[in-house]
């Protein structure tokens, strides 16, 4: 167990709809950080925060967006779904920005999304 | 651009030596890392090494460098069938906290 939680670990929806996937970091972790893991495209970074501030920024549609609030719990907004968003969406929390020392980042179980 | 390339599948028989590649982009990563997700599970870090290093040793697996070709290999010695996985690689962009993965190895160890 990483100590990272996400919820729901499973979701279906349909083409067009809105969802949010929930993260709650490690205990004591300030940075959480968005994956999204497919089969084609590998396992894309998507978004980094800390403690309630965005820090970094990879291939994030325009569709998507995310937040960190004051409890550093994070969630990953995707709208407009497509069928092609279909795929493992990971979080990750680390202790600093920029993961000092060994740089270990702790990851969630994800949350699988279905888009039919 | 920022690319972490690794072969996409291994097959070994259990008890022989497994080794992944990977290579990767950016030489100013401090550490390289190895992450291993499981069936059904999230990843998790396998070990890591120093940029300033060539190799290290833990157990099993031993990592090794080579700075100039930009190339990471993982070994693990006498392979289990609870080392199949999918393994990662990955990198640290230049300044960023983030990791760049590459798209993973899944290595499959027969009896």
């Amino acid at each position: 167990d990483s100590g990272v939680t996400q919820t729901p670990k499973h979701l279906i929806t349909a083409t067009g709809q809105r969802v949010t996937l929930r993260c709650s970091p490690r205990s004591g972790d300030l940075s959480v950080y968005w994956y999204q893991q497919s089969l084609d495209q590998g396992l894309q970074f998507l978004i980094q925060y800390y403690n309630g501030e965005e820090r970094a920024k990879g291939n994030i549609l325009e569709r998507f967006s995310a937040q960190q609030f004051p409890d550093l719990h994070s969630e990953l907004n995707l709208s407009s779904l497509e069928l092609g968003d279909s795929a493992l969406y990971f979080c990750a929390s680390s202790v600093t920005p920029d993961r000092a020392n060994t740089g270990e980042l702790f990851f969630g179980e994800g949350s699988r999304l279905t888009v039919l | 651009g920022e690319d972490v390339e690794q072969s996409l599948f291994l097959s070994v028989r259990e008890g022989d030596s497994s080794v992944i590649n990977c290579t990767y982009t950016d030489s100013s990563s401090t550490y390289l890392y190895w992450y291993k997700q499981e069936p059904g599970a999230g990843l998790q870090l396998l070990t890591y090494i120093f940029s300033n290093m060539d190799m290290k040793q833990d157990q099993r697996l031993t990592v090794l460098l080579n700075k100039k070709d930009k190339h990471l290999s993982l070994r693990i010695a006498d392979t289990q069938t609870g080392d199949s996985a999918i393994y990662f690689c990955a990198e640290t962009p230049r300044s960023q906290g983030n990791l760049i993965f590459g798209k993973g190895t899944k290595l499959s160890v027969k009896p």
